[in-house]
């Protein structure tokens, strides 16, 4: 059963150390996107990749988190430095996108505290 | 901007009661409309899509869909909610562009 991979699900970090999300998508999809999930902000998108070229990352804070795609099967959302702020759900999804037609699976989510 | 917007922040309902739950979407162009669910705890799983033909568009569970272009809505439906059924409801937009936006979501309890 095809699925896409999140690790770590549970990450609790000291504010100012480096995270690093791992998503594994699912095979033979095109794109994968990159959400945080708070209660306050609800689903926000980062940032999402078309055949692992980066689309558009404007929800991104680009000081502190890079995102990107080393091959098909691996994309990364990094922060450095973390901060309490960042503390959220961060979810990771795929599709086989053509356009806007396509659904999209997610991830189980990557859990982030920052103390 | 682009953007999806989600009518009611929190809705409390007993069993068997209807269930009529509000999105509009600001989008230019050719738009694709979703709604996913998030059951406490888990992964967001897609209740059901609109990409073209029927506006009047049925998903898993019992829930269906009216899209109206007129009106920028894709209100999401059940006639008869269940206790299963408390969950986290988003709806959601894309563009052309690939562009995939949630609303704020809606919280669903359903009251046994």
């Amino acid at each position: 059963d095809a699925r896409v991979t999140q690790t770590p699900r549970h990450k609790v970090t000291e504010m100012g150390q480096e995270v690093t999300m791992r998503c594994q998508p699912i095979l033979g999809h095109n794109t994968v996107f990159w959400y945080r999930q708070t209660m306050m902000q609800g689903l926000e998108l980062l940032a999402y990749f078309r055949n692992r070229a980066p689309l558009d990352d404007s929800g991104m804070p680009k000081d502190r988190f890079s995102a990107e795609m080393p091959d098909a099967t691996l994309a990364t959302l990094k922060i450095q430095p973390s901060e309490p702020r960042d503390s959220a759900v961060y979810f990771c999804a795929s599709g086989l996108m053509q356009g806007s037609t396509g659904e999209l699976f997610f991830g189980e989510g990557s859990r982030l505290t920052v103390l | 901007a682009q953007s999806v917007s989600q009518h009611n922040h929190h809705v409390i309902l007993s069993e068997a009661a209807s269930l009529e739950l509000g999105c509009n979407y600001s989008y230019g162009g050719t738009v694709n409309l979703f709604w996913y669910v998030q059951y406490p705890g888990q992964h967001l799983q897609l209740l059901l899509k609109y990409f073209s033909g029927d506006p009047l568009v049925k998903g898993i569970k019992g829930f269906e869909a009216e899209f109206i272009k007129s009106k920028f809505s894709f209100n999401l439906r059940k006639p008869s909610v269940q206790w299963s059924d408390t969950a986290e409801y988003f709806c959601a937009a894309i563009n052309q562009g690939g562009k995939l936006i949630f609303g704020q979501g809606t919280e669903l309890s359903v009251k046994p």
